[in-house]
């Protein structure tokens, strides 16, 4: 069965510092793998997908994650966070019979805490 | 174009009742997904619809059950409601396939 593991529960970034959220995933074919933010009381908004070809991929809000099969991980990355994106972090590997985005195994979430 | 739509927003129930949560995924989704969303398990997917059709299910109980209308739209049902069933309830809706997943703003349920 597939898994995901987000190994920091939170972290606490300064504003307009770097930030780098870690995600492995444990599945048996090829990934689907996603990035979701939800903001409290709230969805689940999709910041980006990797399905295949380039490795990096881009998002939005300024997001991007880096695909590494070696190291089955898919690490998401700011280069300058602000303020208005402290928020709960999902990490998801995609299964079911319909591939891609039907039925998701999510992680436990990382909680980002911005400082100012 | 207009997002998932979950009705209602909240609900608080009693122990032994059954509820009912509906989702209108994005007009030409056929593919409807509802998620379990817990303090303590996190996000756990309860079955996947498409095109009128259970096609994948998750780890829960026969009190979980759900359908979909030939318009797409979802409810979900849970009957003989227990106190640990008090979570968000997401909603996803999709093309089905190899494409993204876009969720709705849930339903807090409440058992009392």
């Amino acid at each position: 069965a597939q898994s995901v593991t987000q190994p920091d529960i939170h972290i606490t970034v300064s504003e307009g510092a770097s930030l780098e959220l870690r995600c492995n995933y444990s599945y048996g074919a090829t990934p689907y793998l996603f990035w979701y933010v939800q903001s409290p009381g709230q969805g689940l908004q999709l910041l980006l997908k990797y399905f295949s070809g380039d490795t990096l991929v881009q998002g939005i809000k300024g997001f991007e994650a880096e695909f590494k099969r070696s190291q089955s991980s898919f690490n998401l990355r700011k280069p300058s966070v602000h303020w208005s994106d402290a928020a709960e972090y999902f990490c998801a590997v995609g299964a079911g019979s319909g591939g891609g985005a039907d039925g998701l195994t999510f992680g436990k979430g990382t909680h980002l805490i911005i400082q100012p | 174009k207009a997002g998932v739509t979950q009705t209602p927003r909240y609900l608080i129930k009693t122990r032994g009742q059954q509820v009912t949560l509906s989702c209108s995924p994005i007009s030409g989704h056929r593919s409807v997904s509802w998620y379990q969303q817990t303090p303590g398990q996190g996000l756990q997917f309860l079955f996947e619809y498409f095109s009128e059709t259970q096609r994948n299910k998750g780890n829960f109980p026969g009190r979980f059950s759900g359908r979909q209308f030939s318009n797409s739209r979802s409810e979900m049902n849970v009957s003989t409601l227990e106190l640990g069933d008090s979570a968000l309830y997401l909603c996803a809706s999709s093309m089905g396939g190899n494409t993204e997943a876009f969720f709705g703003q849930g339903t807090r349920l409440t058992v009392v």
